[in-house]
């Protein structure tokens, strides 16, 4: 059974870079595709990016500015940073597990609330 | 980018209840739809994917229907565990896109 787990600074402030890793365990972290999703407080879901386990992405255009997801596949982990950073990204970022790019996510984390704030 | 409505936002049922939710997609999404359950404070679970398979493990009360546009997410027998916030999400394109929500709640 795959585990996805968040980790990262539960605080950052304004115009900082939110930076989170996802370590995989009990899978493997090839042939799939594993994506950031984010929800801000009593709202709803919003996918931010995917990353294929070769390294392609793919990003949601309203954040591709601000986002760069990699991964590395040697520590089974991939990362997520997001620049300059307001009070409208402060979230529970979650990061999950797709089977394929075009796919449902069938394994999520427990997710890691960010606040932004000074 | 594709816009997913849910209706109804929230409801209100009892233990025992047909329970049935709908997904409108602003354009056509052919079966490229999954349904996801999140309770308070924990990550969503995926219950059904491609519209109307049932994820491993899920009870069978739970079932999805639909193509094209419209789908739907129907529990058969409420159980007290069902009430939940429930979100579709369509995979035919990217950006990846959610539904609102739909909070089910004991009446």
């Amino acid at each position: 059974q795959v585990q996805l787990q968040e980790s990262g600074p539960g605080l950052v402030k304004p115009s900082e870079t939110l930076s989170l890793t996802c370590s995989v365990s009990g899978g493997s972290i090839s042939n799939y595709y594993w994506s950031w999703i984010r929800q801000p407080p009593g709202k709803g879901l919003e996918w931010i990016a995917y990353i294929y386990y070769t390294g392609r992405t793919t990003y949601n255009p309203s954040l591709k500015s601000r986002v760069t997801i990699s991964v590395d596949t040697s520590k089974s982990q991939f990362s997520l940073k997001l620049s300059s950073v307001t009070a409208a990204d402060t979230a529970v970022y979650y990061c999950a597990r797709q089977p394929a790019a075009m796919y449902y996510f069938d394994s999520w984390g427990q997710g890691t609330l960010v606040t932004v704030s000074s | 980018d594709i816009q997913m409505t849910q209706s109804p936002s929230s409801l209100s049922a009892s233990v025992g209840d047909r329970v049935t939710i709908t997904c409108r997609a602003s354009q056509t999404i052919s079966s490229y739809l999954s349904w996801y359950q999140q309770k308070p404070g924990k990550a969503p679970k995926l219950l059904i994917y491609a519209a109307s398979s049932l994820q491993r493990g899920v009870p069978s009360r739970f079932s999805g229907s639909g193509s094209g546009t419209d789908f739907t997410l129907t529990i058969s027998s409420l159980q007290p565990e069902d009430f939940a916030t429930y979100y579709c999400q369509q995979s035919y394109s990217t950006p990846l896109t959610f539904g609102g929500g739909t909070k089910v709640e004991i009446k």
